[in-house]
Formats: C-alpha cells, sequence, structure tokens
C-alpha cells in the first residue's frame, strides 16, 4: 500500500510567479485536502476536494485553486505569488466514512516553496 | 473563530519523563480530537485521537485525557524516548466536517 506522495519536494520561485504542486493519494482514499504550514506553525486547511469537486475551503484567496482528477490525485495552484505564501504545502488524502465523517488523514511529506 | 490554542511551544524531558501537551478549543461543535506527531522534513502523522463521549484513551505509551466542562485536552508520553524527539499538533475538527482546526504545536525534546 503506497502512501500519499507529493511533488516537487523543493522549490523556488519569485514574486508574481504561479506554481503548480501535485499530489497522489494513498491507495483506495478518494478524498484529497490541502494544507498550509508556515514555518513553525501548526497547519492550516486550504481546501478539500471530493469527486473531484471542491468540498469545502479555508481562508485563502482565491488565487489558490485546484483541482481533482479521476484517479483521486491532485493539484494546488496558486497565482501571482507573494513572499508571504513561502511554506511547506501539504497534501493529506482520506476516504470518508459513513455519516460524512472523515478521519484518519494520511499526510504526505509536502512541498516545501519559497517565494522570493 | 474556531481556534485551538496549544502549550506549550517547546518542552526539554530527560528520558523516562512524563511530557504533557495542553491544548484548549473554542468552538463547541468540535467532536474529534487527534494528535499528530511530525518529524523534520516529514508529514504530520496521526498518533492517537478522541470523541468527546470518553475522558481518557490509551495506546502504547500515548494517553489523551480530555475534559468536555473545560473544553481542553492534553497528550502525556509515558516513559518518554529520546525517538520521541518531535514536533507534536493538536487538531480539532467536527465528526461529519472536513477541515482539521491545528494547535500551533509543540517542540519536544527528549533527552538521553
Amino acid at each position: 500500500e503506497t502512501g500519499v506522495t507529493q511533488s516537487p519536494t523543493h522549490l523556488i520561485k519569485t514574486r508574481g510567479q504561479q506554481v503548480t504542486l501535485r499530489c497522489s493519494s494513498q491507495s483506495g482514499h478518494n478524498t484529497v485536502s490541502w494544507y498550509q504550514q508556515a514555518l513553525g506553525q501548526g497547519p492550516q486547511f486550504i481546501f478539500q476536494y471530493y469527486r473531484e469537486e471542491e468540498n469545502g475551503r479555508g481562508n485563502f484567496p482565491p488565487r489558490f485553486s485546484g483541482l481533482q482528477f479521476p484517479n483521486y490525485s491532485s493539484e494546488l495552484n496558486v497565482n501571482a505569488l507573494e513572499l508571504d505564501d513561502s511554506a511547506l504545502y501539504l497534501c493529506a488524502s482520506s476516504l470518508p466514512q459513513l455519516g460524512g465523517s472523515n478521519y484518519g488523514y494520511t499526510f504526505g511529506s509536502g512541498t516545501r516553496l519559497t517565494v522570493v | 473563530q474556531q481556534q485551538v490554542k496549544q502549550s506549550p511551544q517547546s518542552l526539554i524531558v530527560q528520558k523516562g519523563g512524563i511530557p504533557i501537551i495542553n491544548c484548549a478549543y473554542e468552538n463547541t461543535a468540535f467532536d474529534y480530537f487527534p494528535w499528530y506527531q511530525q518529524f523534520p522534513g516529514k508529514g504530520p502523522a496521526l498518533l492517537i485521537a478522541i470523541r468527546p463521549d470518553v475522558s481518557e484513551k490509551k495506546e502504547g505509551r500515548f494517553t489523551i485525557s480530555f475534559n468536555k466542562s473545560a473544553k481542553q485536552f492534553s497528550l502525556h508520553i509515558m516513559d518518554s524516548q529520546p525517538g520521541d524527539s518531535a514536533t507534536y499538533f493538536c487538531a480539532a475538527k467536527r465528526w461529519a466536517g472536513n477541515m482539521l482546526t491545528f494547535g500551533g504545536g509543540t517542540r519536544l525534546m527528549v533527552k538521553p
């Protein structure tokens, strides 16, 4: 059973550029969530995708967008990068349970994005 | 505003000690409280989780204590080992919700 894999592991971008981060979910997991973890802080929820649709969004501007593909993999796109976007971006996959609960999130190792 | 406050920010204990990490939440709609362990360069990994219908849960050397009336919960690590040195995060969510709200993290160092 494979875990959650993210690519690339590290990335350096210039302010104003666009970036795409990729995530392959754990085998059998059909829900993918993205989190932003600034240095020394806890992860913050960006959004979740289920059945290729956005299924909840945190307090992030529209320049953060995503996609989920039929094989449940996902992309996070960030436009017009700002210096404060420098962070570790984590992808987590899960399998919705009966009653709508989501638990047992499996996190990837993240993509470290540096905006200069 | 949904918040989870975690303390202390850092903690140093000797091997065999029992570090205790505390969290407090505000949103009474939260009903699932997991703890995650994160090593440098890795994503968070689920350690143990509790729902508010119980006051304590043990898994191996890890114990969660939960106080629903005070809206607080804590993680105890029994017989701590140097390999437990990591950053620990508490989190909370609504059982049917899709968003984990994390605390700010506690960096634990266990000295040999």
